[in-house]
């Protein structure tokens, strides 16, 4: 076990709608990551947080978006939802601000759009 | 081309073999090398961390850098069923974040 968690561990949806992640990181952890892994794409960064503040971005669509609250944990919002955004969602904690910092996975959040 | 190649497999072999998994990367900024182990149904897990290149070891498994080839290999051996699992190598340079191959699958039959 990790130590982070993220909910729901299974998401079903239609095209067109709009469905929320939530992570929360391990204690004492201030970074949060989220990643999208797909068998075509393999696991892909698309945003990092840092105490509450948005740190870096990848490959990230314009329809999706993150914020990170005080209390550290995020949610990640993807909407206008496509079939080619069914994936497994992994957020990622770390102490620090930078990459050199171990990064400790989530569970994942299995996100099937019909 | 994706920044980081791997072969997806799946790779099937018997319980005590030497296992050898081997990525190939474009990027020549790339300094920091990767391995991470992925059990079904789990999230990603640090295994190994190479800086330049080299060999490191820890226990059963190696890890290899080639940074003239551009060639990352990991190495188990005496592999275990309990190594079952989807392998990802990972690189970046600098502070830069993490750009994964797609992970290979690796099958140890009892």
């Amino acid at each position: 076990d990790s130590g982070v968690t993220q909910t729901p561990k299974h998401l079903i949806t239609a095209t067109g709608q709009r469905v929320t992640l939530r992570c929360s990181p391990r204690s004492g952890d201030l970074s949060v990551y989220w990643y999208q892994q797909s068998l075509d794409q393999g696991l892909q960064f698309l945003i990092q947080y840092y105490n509450g503040e948005e740190r870096a971005k990848g490959n990230i669509l314009e329809r999706f978006s993150a914020q990170q609250f005080p209390d550290l944990h995020s949610e990640l919002n993807l909407s206008s939802l496509e079939l080619g955004d069914s994936a497994l969602y992994f957020c990622a904690s770390s102490v620090g601000r930078g990459w050199t910092d171990t990064q400790y996975f989530g569970p994942g959040t299995r996100l099937t759009v019909l | 081309q994706k920044e980081v190649e791997q072969d997806p497999g799946p790779l099937s072999v018997p319980e005590g073999a030497i296992v050898s998994l081997n990525c190939t990367y474009s990027n020549s900024a790339f300094q920091y090398f990767m391995w991470y182990r992925q059990y079904s149904r789990k999230g990603p897990e640090l295994l190994m961390y190479t800086y330049s290149s080299g060999n490191k070891e820890d226990g059963r498994f190696t890890a290899q850098v080639d940074k003239s080839s551009k060639y990352i290999s990991l190495f188990i051996r005496d592999s275990q069923p309990s190594d079952s699992a989807t392998y990802l190598c990972a690189s970046r340079s600098g502070n830069t974040p993490l750009v994964f191959g797609k992970g290979t699958r690796l099958s140890v039959i009892a």
